[in-house]
């Protein structure tokens, strides 16, 4: 399959955990790089590679995966964490990016 | 610290060619690939193509070859040009910078610039 695929939306509690899958596209042999964007703005690299955190990113942020998919968990989630998440591989063998179909995060 | 700024035209007419360009300040444009992104009203993000400091590129087969990318290291810029454009090409376009560091994420966005595509 050449799609990556996300649940639509994840609703949580404030302090409660966010897990945000993202599978397909044989993604258990490339890097895997998750997105944060918030209305109106543009997407901010949170995690690349699965689980490195860019500089800024908090720790309780994180990335996995497991054969086939990725996860992005968001531990005591904030009002702040609200808004799209996108996940991201690069086709090596294709030359080419593919975003996954996003996820929206509601802070309840 | 590195900024992007897209720049171009709000409006573009059916058929014709979309034109934009992305401003590097705050630091070279060489030893990076430079990326646009685009994404439609309430939709998710597409991927459009990228152009590496040396001008080597490449780009989203789903635009169909309609994409034309440049870089311009003497005025530490670079250039997408999508032609015969439809009103499916409607959006927000965004430049990013693919970073090795971050195994070829995109580590710095642009604002993003609205185009719209209506006669």
């Amino acid at each position: 399959s050449n799609v990556l695929t996300q649940p639509p939306s994840v609703s949580v509690a404030p302090g409660q955990t966010a897990r945000i899958s993202c599978g397909g596209y044989n993604i258990e042999r490339k890097s895997v790089h998750w997105y944060h964007q918030k209305p109106g703005q543009a997407p901010v690299l949170v995690v690349f590679d699965y689980s490195d955190r860019p500089s800024g990113i908090p720790e309780r942020i994180s990335g996995s995966n497991s054969g086939n998919t990725a996860t992005l968990t968001i531990a005591r989630v904030e009002a702040g964490d609200e808004g799209d998440y996108y996940c991201q591989v690069w086709d090596i063998s294709n030359d080419y990016y593919v975003f996954g179909t996003g996820t929206k995060v509601t802070v309840l | 610290q590195v900024q992007l700024q897209e720049s171009g035209p709000g409006l573009v007419r059916p058929s014709e060619t979309l034109s934009l360009t992305c401003i590097v300040s705050g630091g070279s444009i060489s030893t990076y690939y430079w990326s646009w992104i685009r994404q439609p009203p309430g939709k998710g993000l597409e991927w459009i193509g990228y152009v590496y400091h040396t001008g080597s590129t490449s780009s989203n087969p789903s635009l169909g070859g309609r994409v034309s990318l440049s870089v311009n290291p003497s005025k530490n810029q670079f250039s997408l040009s999508l032609n015969s454009v439809t009103a499916a090409d409607t959006a927000v376009y965004y430049c990013a910078r693919v970073s090795q560091l971050v195994v070829y994420g995109m580590d710095v966005w642009g604002l993003g610039t609205a185009v719209t595509v209506s006669s």
